[in-house]
C-alpha cells in the first residue's frame, strides 16, 4: 500500500516568509509525528498527534512553529517568519497506534527547506 | 530516554558481515532496543527491535547480552545498497513515550 507522503519535496523561501509543509500519513494510522534533521545530524522531535488527544508539542523550538492535523489524517506544519536556522529536512512519520515507543514508525521522504 | 553511543562511521567490503555495536549503559528495565536505517535523501526505516538475547528477521540480527548494556546489529553479507546511516534507539514500552530520540548514528559505507 501507499506509504507516508510529504509535499513539497523541496522548498526554497526567503527569510521572514511563512511556509506550510504537508504530510499524508498511511491510511488508518492513528499517530503522526514531525521531526526535523539538520545536515549531518540526527532527527529532532517536533510534535506528535495521537488520535483525538491533544498533541504533544514539547519539541517545537519556538512559537513560530505550529502544526495541525485535520480529520485525524493529513497534517500541516507551519513555520512563520522563517529564519535561516530553520533550514533542514522536515520528516513526517506515522504509526498504527502510537501508544508505545515500540510501535514502528513509518517515515516519509521529507521536505527539504532552504531559507535564504 | 537512555543515552546511546555508537561509532560515527564504518567501512566494509561487499559480501562481508558487518557488526555495529551500540552502548547503552543506563538502559532501564522496561526499555527496548530498536534500530533504524536511513538511506540518503530518505526518511529512516525500521530494521529490528529487541529486548534481550537474539532477534533475527529477514534483514538483520540483533544480539543483546544478558546485562543489556550494549547491543550489536549484524548485517550478513552486505552489498553496496546497504550503505546508509544506522541508528540505535533505546526507549520504554510505555504509553505516551512515543517520540524517538535519534543520535547521529553510524554511517556505514560498503566498498566494492
Amino acid at each position: 500500500g501507499a506509504g507516508v507522503s510529504q509535499s513539497p519535496s523541496n522548498k526554497v523561501t526567503e527569510k521572514g516568509k511563512d511556509v506550510e509543509l504537508r504530510c499524508d500519513p498511511i491510511s488508518g494510522h492513528t499517530a503522526l509525528y514531525w521531526y526535523r534533521q539538520s545536515l549531518g545530524q540526527g532527527l529532532e522531535f517536533l510534535i506528535y498527534f495521537q488520535g483525538n488527544s491533544a498533541p504533544d508539542k514539547s519539541g517545537l523550538p519556538s512559537d513560530r512553529f505550529s502544526a495541525e492535523r485535520t480529520g485525524g489524517s493529513v497534517s500541516t506544519l507551519t513555520i512563520q517568519r522563517t529564519q535561516q536556522e530553520d533550514s533542514a529536512v522536515y520528516l513526517c512519520a506515522s504509526s498504527p497506534l502510537g501508544l508505545s515507543y515500540t510501535d514502528t514508525q513509518y517515515f516519509g521522504p521529507g521536505t527539504r527547506l532552504t531559507v535564504l | 530516554l537512555a543515552k546511546t553511543t555508537q561509532p560515527i562511521s564504518m567501512d566494509s567490503y561487499e559480501g562481508q558481515e558487518v557488526n555495529i555495536t551500540c552502548s547503552h549503559n543506563n538502559i532501564a528495565t522496561n526499555d527496548y532496543i530498536t534500530w533504524y536505517q536511513q538511506f540518503p535523501s530518505q526518511g529512516p526505516r525500521f530494521i529490528i527491535q529487541g529486548y534481550k538475547t537474539k532477534v533475527t528477521n529477514e534483514v538483520a540480527s540483533l544480539f543483546i547480552p544478558a546485562d543489556r548494556k550494549s547491543s550489536t546489529l549484524s548485517l550478513p553479507r552486505v552489498s553496496l545498497s546497504d550503505t546508509a546511516v544506522y541508528y540505535c534507539l533505546v526507549g520504554p514500552y510505555q504509553t505516551g513515550a512515543n517520540n524517538l530520540f535519534f543520535g547521529t548514528g553510524t554511517r556505514l559505507t560498503v566498498i566494492p
